[in-house]
């Protein structure tokens, strides 16, 4: 049964720095592309990220190009989200999701709030 | 403002028909596979129709999905109150090189 369950969340000023990590288990993790989406609270969902099987190809959406960067430990089947100099705007739950596209299963999600 | 346009709520009575439109473009439905997520108040989406009009293991046939041209639409029959929840259609758009989804609609079951 595939399992992504994502950590790092909190409370965060606005222009700081937060990881959120995805660890996954269920399936080759080695073998898939991995997704980042969000939702904002009572907003729809936002895709922001994925990367490839080897983590050798990245893809980011407008809004997070330049701030966000996603990477991914095959040893561990873990997947990273690095988010610098976050903004208000960036307050969301952030999902970890199995595959580019369609994203196929979901985490949980983790709650990211930027404010001061 | 979403590029995938849906209608924001809908409702309908257990045991009818409803149907939840989705309203794209050229660069998106209109040449790429359309996909359906359910989420339930506080939990994660879970996909419930890809490529267009399939369903995953453990969907009922209650659920089915079609588009033309531009438009998509999740058809779900046999209402029942457990299917009240939000649904996202999705597609990946060629303009931006990327996945959109739609605003989501409100289902209730009356």
């Amino acid at each position: 049964e595939v399992h992504l369950l994502e950590s790092g969340g909190g409370l965060i000023q606005p222009g700081g720095s937060l990881r959120l990590s995805c660890a996954a288990s269920g399936f080759t993790f080695s073998t898939f592309a991995m997704s980042w989406v969000r939702q904002a609270p009572g907003k729809g969902l936002e895709w922001l990220s994925a990367t490839t099987g080897s983590g050798g190809s990245t893809y980011y959406a407008d809004a997070v190009k330049g701030r966000f960067t996603i990477s991914r430990d095959n040893s561990k089947n873990t997947l990273y989200l690095q988010m610098n100099n976050l903004r208000v705007d960036d307050t969301a739950v952030y999902y970890c999701g199995k595959d580019h596209w369609p994203v196929d299963y979901w985490g949980q999600g983790t709650l990211v709030t930027v404010s001061s | 403002q979403s590029v995938l346009t849906q209608p924001p709520s809908a409702s309908a009575t257990p045991g009818q028909r409803v149907s939840i439109s989705c309203s794209g473009s050229s660069s998106n439905i209109g040449s790429n596979y359309v996909h359906w997520y359910q989420q339930f108040s506080g939990t994660a989406p879970k996909l419930l129709i890809y490529n267009t009009d399939q369903r995953p293991s453990g969907v009922p046939d209650r659920f089915s999905a079609s588009k033309s041209a531009t438009s998509a639409s999740l058809a779900i029959s046999g209402l029942r109150s457990e299917d009240e929840a939000d649904y996202y259609c999705a597609a990946w758009d060629d303009s931006v090189s990327g996945p959109l989804f739609g605003g989501g609609t409100k289902l209730t079951v009356l």
